[in-house]
This record gives C-alpha cells, sequence and structure tokens, in this order.
C-alpha cells in the first residue's frame, strides 16, 4: 500500500467509449503524475499537475485528457481511443514536482478494442 | 536529449546466483533512485543515491552511484524467487524537472 489507489484496476473499451480513469492520493503532496506504460517502451510521462497546475504535457494526442480538482485527485478522461493505446496507465504523486521519489499506483491496465 | 540506458534488458538467473545490472546516462545527474515492478503494481521506490561514489546497502542488495554521477550499478547476492520483476532506475537531472525512467532491466529468478 503506498498511499496512491487507481480506478478501476482494469478497463476494457471500444474506440468511440468515454471513460475516465481515477486516481487518488493521501500522502499530502503536492504533485500528481500520469504515465504510460507499453511492453517493450520506457515509462513515458503524460501529464504533471503541481499545485493542481499543470506543468507538463508531453505531447499527449487530445484524446487524453487530464483533470486535476484538487491536489489529492487527479484524473484522465479517455475518448476515440486507439487500440495502440491499450497498456499500463500509472499515477504517481510526489511531495513536489522535481526530482522528488515518486509514489505509485498500482495502475489501470487498458485494452482498447 | 538526455539519455537513460539501463542493461541488460533481460536476465534470467537461477535462485543463489549473483547478478549485476546497471544503469547509464549521457548527462551527469544530481540524484538517481532504484524502483522495483512486480506484475501487476506499480513501481516501489528502493533506494535514492545522491553522492557521487556513493554505496548503499539493502539486505542482499547493494547500490553504487558512479564518482563521475553519470552511471549507478545494482548487484544482487544469491537472489531469490522473491527478487523476480522490473528494476527501473530513474533520475533527476537538474532544477524543477522530473524525474526520468529507464526502460528497467527485466529480472527473472528460478527456483
Amino acid at each position: 500500500e503506498t498511499g496512491v489507489t487507481q480506478t478501476p484496476r482494469h478497463l476494457v473499451m471500444g474506440m468511440t467509449n468515454k471513460k475516465s480513469l481515477k486516481c487518488e492520493q493521501h500522502l499530502g503532496h503536492n504533485a500528481m503524475y500520469w504515465y504510460k506504460q507499453s511492453a517493450k517502451k520506457p515509462l513515458e510521462l503524460m501529464f504533471v499537475y503541481n499545485f493542481k497546475e499543470q506543468t507538463e504535457n508531453n505531447s499527449v494526442p487530445s484524446r487524453f485528457s487530464p483533470e486535476c480538482p484538487n491536489s489529492s485527485h487527479l484524473f484522465l478522461h479517455l475518448h476515440t481511443l486507439q487500440p495502440e493505446d491499450s497498456a499500463l496507465y500509472l499515477c504517481a504523486s510526489s511531495q513536489a514536482g522535481g526530482g522528488e521519489t515518486q509514489y505509485f499506483g498500482p495502475g489501470t491496465r487498458l485494452l482498447v478494442l | 536529449t538526455q539519455l537513460l540506458e539501463q542493461s541488460p534488458q533481460f536476465l534470467s538467473i537461477q535462485e543463489g546466483e549473483n547478478l549485476t545490472v546497471y544503469c547509464n546516462s549521457s548527462s551527469v545527474f544530481s540524484s538517481l533512485q532504484w524502483y522495483r515492478q512486480e506484475p501487476g503494481e506499480g513501481p516501489v521506490l528502493l533506494v535514492t543515491v545522491v553522492t557521487g561514489g556513493e554505496v548503499k546497502k539493502l539486505k542482499r542488495l547493494t547500490f553504487q552511484f558512479g564518482d563521475a554521477r553519470k552511471d549507478s550499478s545494482l548487484h544482487i547476492t544469491a537472489a531469490q524467487p522473491g527478487d523476480t520483476g522490473l528494476y527501473l532506475c530513474a533520475v533527476h537531472f537538474s532544477g524543477n524537472t522530473p524525474l526520468v525512467f529507464g526502460k528497467g532491466t527485466r529480472l527473472s529468478v528460478i527456483a
């Protein structure tokens, strides 16, 4: 138990569906992250939020839309995804947005059909 | 471009053997972290090293930070099946930039 929870743990969706991934951290951290982890690729940083403000967007397609209503919650809204978007989506948090230790959730395994 | 290379990519060994995995960067970094990720879970921090030449031990795991602050190694003594997982290194290069992760070394320890 790392203090970071993610729901759902598994998700299967069609290319025309809209779904949302949820992340919650109970560590009092100020920064939250979304990563994509695919086979044969390193962890890909998608978005960073620091004190609820988005500070990084690594050229992520607009079919992925993040939302950070407060420092404890982070969402990733998904729509019109492609099969190549199938991956493990990991959420993490850290005290601030620099090089501090990141605490990861268990991830959401997403399959796009 | 700041590159981070981990080697080997895959490693399969028998229980009781020793092994070393490596993390190398093209640039100097201010700190390095090692994480282990087990199947179905997110990465979990093992150690952080910040001083060039630093050596840290965690039970059967020994972590070394290179003098030039561009590389690190993780040595496991008498590996056990419970050591199986993906070992990731992550570095902080400078300033307020987030961590950069390597591709990882996937270790399998066979009983």
